[in-house]
């Protein structure tokens, strides 16, 4: 069965303080790995899409990569503004893509 | 280029009554799809439109349904609502259908209180 899951589900951070989220998928035949960022009572806003093994990309404080089996989300010296829930999704082929639940991101300062 | 808009953006209705939501899709995209986002239960996918048709279906009762119109515009109607359905309810728009990978762009959503 298909599925996405994204851990931990929430993250407390101080301002500066780097870490990764994770998002594990299985589906038959990846065609791309989407990362969203959700502020609350928003839509979500797109960040990244990866297509294969081994990709990365960057985004200001933000750095998607992607394995066979899962994608991290790496947040170097965070800022309050970046607090928000960031969303994995993943397409599976049959006019569908699955989001996993989120990861909420809180970080002070 | 303007993106993904929605309408209304907020919704109040009562248990039994209808309602239909809009969604204009980016200039260009002829894909729309639909989301239902609970606290509970995350981002669920309704369905996606390609060409005017239905292409595949989430797991909701038959009292959701939806069309898309010759020029990419969506709309998604909820009949006979219950107090489950309260909700944020998402569109997104893609180039070309999503199972293959295109790149999804979502509007702002439209909150519908059920009461």
């Amino acid at each position: 069965e298909d599925q996405v899951t994204q851990s931990p589900e929430a993250l407390r951070l101080q301002e500066g303080e780097s870490s990764s989220l994770n998002c594990s998928y299985t589906v038959s035949g990846l065609r791309g790995l989407f990362w969203y960022r959700q502020d609350p009572g928003k839509g979500p806003e797109f960040l990244f899409t990866l297509y294969s093994a081994g990709e990365e990309k960057e985004k200001e404080r933000l750095k998607a990569t992607l394995t066979k089996k899962e994608s991290f989300l790496h947040i170097t010296a965070p800022k309050p503004e970046d607090s928000a829930t960031y969303l994995c999704a993943v397409p599976t082929g049959g006019f569908k893509t699955i989001f996993g639940a989120g990861t909420r991101l809180f970080v002070k300062a | 280029k303007a993106g993904v808009t929605q309408t209304p953006r907020y919704l109040i209705k009562t248990r039994g009554q209808q309602v239909t939501l809009s969604c204009s899709p980016i200039s260009g995209h002829r894909s729309v799809s639909w989301y239902q986002q609970t606290p509970g239960q995350g981002l669920q996918f309704l369905f996606e439109y390609f060409s005017e048709t239905q292409r595949n279906k989430g797991n909701f009762p038959g009292r959701f349904s939806g069309r898309q119109f010759s020029n990419s515009r969506s709309e998604m109607n909820v009949s006979t609502l219950e107090l489950g359905d309260s909700a944020l309810y998402l569109c997104a728009s893609s180039l070309a259908p999503t199972g293959g990978g295109e790149t999804q762009y979502f509007g702002p959503g439209t909150r519908l209180l059920v009461l």
